[in-house]
């Protein structure tokens, strides 16, 4: 298993502003997921944070806009970078501790941003 | 492409009620399946899965059967509780293999 600890759990930003969001996790794992969940909407994979390599990302995000760290094994930080209204939404670490594939997730309680 | 499709919400039932909850995915291969569930002001955890065809996942009571020739995994329960009120996620696998595609969720109040 794995505990998540996200931060913030919600923050109320300025348009071209930036945020940053942490993800620790209380034991070490090989992969990180950043997901995004805009209202109504199902959970959307932004992209996958693996120690020691660049994050790859999913079509339709791109690093400038969501540069994400992954500096050791239990830590990530997902920037949301210049926001709009459009970044309103909660945003979801998640870790497979098992590192298989078809291995459950773990979730953080997520960051709930709203943009102004 | 790979998605998942579930039922619109919100559904309310009232105590002891049978719930399904419908979930339908398109996919490559068959990947294995899992429900999700978000409890009020708590992050999403898994309630069951199932790794193959005609496999059962069953967890709190509830239930859900992969069936692949109606690219099914319906989610059932006899009789809910007040405190089975959360969102209920479907999902599986993407093609990486490693990451979950989900879908867009189905909000549950079970009234006494």
């Amino acid at each position: 298993s794995a505990v998540i600890s996200q931060k913030p759990s919600r923050d109320i930003c300025q348009r071209g502003t930036s945020l940053t969001i942490q993800c620790q996790v209380d034991s070490q794992v090989t992969m990180m997921f950043w997901y995004r969940q805009q209202p109504g909407q199902s959970l959307t994979l932004i992209a996958t944070a693996n120690q020691g390599s660049e994050a790859t990302y999913e079509s339709g995000f791109v690093i400038d806009k969501f540069p994400i760290s992954r500096p050791n094994l239990t830590f990530s930080t997902l920037t949301v970078s210049n926001m709009s209204p459009e970044d309103s939404s909660i945003y979801l670490c998640s870790v497979s501790p098992g590192g298989g594939r078809g291995e459950k997730l773990f979730f953080g309680s997520g960051t709930q941003l709203s943009v102004l | 492409g790979n998605s998942v499709t579930q039922m619109e919400g919100p559904v309310t039932l009232s105590e002891e009620a049978f719930l399904t909850i419908n979930c339908t995915y398109t996919a490559t291969g068959y990947p294995s399946l899992f429900w999700y569930v978000q409890y009020p002001g708590e992050g999403l955890q898994l309630l069951l899965k199932a790794t193959k065809a005609d496999d059962k996942g069953s967890n709190k009571g509830f239930e859900a059967t992969y069936r692949k020739e109606t690219t099914s995994f319906h989610l059932e329960k006899g009789s809910v509780q007040v405190s089975d009120s959360a969102v209920y996620f479907c999902a599986h696998v993407s093609n990486s293999g490693y990451a979950l595609n989900f879908g867009k969720g189905t909000s549950l109040l079970v009234t006494p």
